[in-house]
């Protein structure tokens, strides 16, 4: 059990550009979520999965954000046409739903800067 | 509305004593979660304690303690002797079971322990 695992730990982009961002869950953890934290903010839900099905999306969310998670296993989130107000800390977490208090085990998140 | 309230944005307590972070919800759904997490300023998401909304005793875990009202919908994290290492923002978090089953973030109260 290697823990959760995000990559990158940073990203620097340009305004206007896409940028894709990896998490690995722990093994056998079947739910999956994105947060997205500024400083001094908590954490922003964003969306979550169980196994491979997205549950919900932030309604706050935009368009230009998506993320899948194609076999139940890693997933990706992608932000297209960025905007210097998507800067921000990227974090995922995951967790085993049905062992009970079933507590989430965060990335060390993807800090993006849009210049 | 906010469905977490943490009213306190900072608070500053002398190394060593007891010190009560306060947490305020709003739902509806009868079962529900409460979790506490601790982030550092290594950015780091550290689980805490965790309080089910059918728990008949108030969750304890070394430290730190939950003092759960829930007839005031109230989740106030007590940590008892308080170090310096416990100097870090602390976000209460809940998760609605029926609803949506998804686990949302208070903005936090950040906690400076002073020698």
């Amino acid at each position: 059990d290697t823990g959760v695992s995000q990559n990158p730990r940073h990203k620097i982009t340009k305004r206007g550009q896409n940028v894709t961002f990896r998490c690995d869950p722990i093994s056998e953890h079947n739910r999956l979520y994105w947060y997205r934290q500024t400083l001094g903010q908590g954490p922003e839900f964003l969306t979550y999965f169980q196994n491979e099905a997205q549950l919900e999306k932030s309604r706050l969310l935009s368009d230009r954000f998506s993320a899948e998670r194609p076999k139940g296993s890693f997933s990706t989130l992608e932000i297209q046409r960025t905007e210097q107000g998507d800067s921000a800390m990227y974090l995922c977490a995951s967790t085993h739903v049905g062992e009970g208090n079933e507590k989430l085990f965060f990335g060390s998140g993807t800090q993006l800067s849009v210049l | 509305a906010q469905k977490i309230t943490q009213t306190q944005p900072g608070m500053f307590v002398q190394e060593k004593e007891a010190v009560t972070l306060d947490c305020t919800y709003d739902t509806s759904d009868p079962s529900y979660g409460l979790f506490w997490y601790k982030q550092p300023s290594s950015g780091e998401m550290i689980f805490l304690i965790y309080q089910g909304s059918y728990d008949q005793q108030n969750a304890t875990e070394g430290r730190y303690s939950l003092n759960f009202q829930k007839a005031r919908k109230s989740a106030n994290l007590v940590i008892s002797a308080s170090q310096l290492g416990d100097s870090a923002m602390y976000f209460c978090a809940m998760r609605e079971r029926e609803r949506d089953d998804k686990i949302i973030f208070g903005k936090g109260t950040r906690l400076h322990i002073l020698p």
